[in-house]
């Protein structure tokens, strides 16, 4: 069964320092891998994806993330975090079934941005 | 690119009117569109996949008399919360996939709170 663990409940960093967001899965065949942000009582944006090739992917707001296949990571890290990173920050994986797609999620890591 | 819209953005009801909330892909064509639950503080669960002009799948343990998903166009699905009690209160947040893309992204909806008194 599909399953994804985000072992940070909440992490504090402070403006500038740079961030780290764990993210470990357990599926069965290559995942498809996703990051979202979500700020208080929005919806989820795409941050980021990993579907195949290089595992290291770029994404919007100088985001980027590492696929592992050895260690079943997909880390989320920014170089330089911004206040408006604060968010709540959820890694999922994609699963076929049926023929259709659909995500599971982890928990979900809070982030709080001190000055 | 890859806008989805939720109607209303919040709804206020009293318990055993029904509600229905809307999900529209506004520049893309959507076959397949997803109905998250999510609580407080805690990460998505998946209700259903609503496939156009077809029966929605539900996941297990989703009463499908009690949430009814039409996906009537491909632009359009609508979840409908019907006898709606004070345990259904929720955030709830539907997402959508481009079927010109024919790749595995979802984009969601900003998301419908519901509070049933």
């Amino acid at each position: 069964a599909q399953s994804v663990t985000q072992p940070d409940i909440h992490i504090t960093v402070s403006e500038g320092a740079s961030l780290e967001l764990r993210c470990n899965y357990s599926y069965g065949a290559t995942p498809y891998l996703f990051w979202y942000v979500q700020s208080p009582g929005q919806g989820l944006q795409l941050l980021l994806k990993y579907f195949s090739g290089d595992t290291l992917v770029q994404g919007i707001k100088g985001f980027e993330a590492e696929f592992k296949r050895s260690q079943s990571s997909f880390n989320l890290r920014k170089p330089s975090v911004h206040w408006s990173d604060a968010a709540e920050y959820f890694c999922a994986v994609g699963a076929v079934r049926s023929g259709a797609n659909n995500l599971f999620f982890g928990t979900g890591t809070r982030l709080t941005v001190i000055p | 690119g890859a806008v989805v819209s939720q109607h209303p953005s919040w709804v206020i009801c009293k318990s055993g009117t029904s509600v229905k909330i809307e999900c529209r892909s506004l520049d893309f064509q959507a076959t397949t569109m997803f109905w998250y639950r999510q609580f407080p503080k805690q990460s998505l669960m998946l209700m259903a996949t609503s496939n156009e002009g077809s029966k929605a799948t539900y996941e297990q343990g989703v009463e499908k008399d009690k949430f009814l998903i039409n996906h009537a166009s491909l632009t359009l699905s609508t979840l409908t919360v019907t006898s709606a009690h004070p345990e259904d209160s929720s955030f709830y947040i539907c997402s959508a996939r481009d079927r010109m893309t024919g790749q595995e992204t979802q984009y969601f909806g900003p998301g419908t709170r519901l509070l049933v008194l």
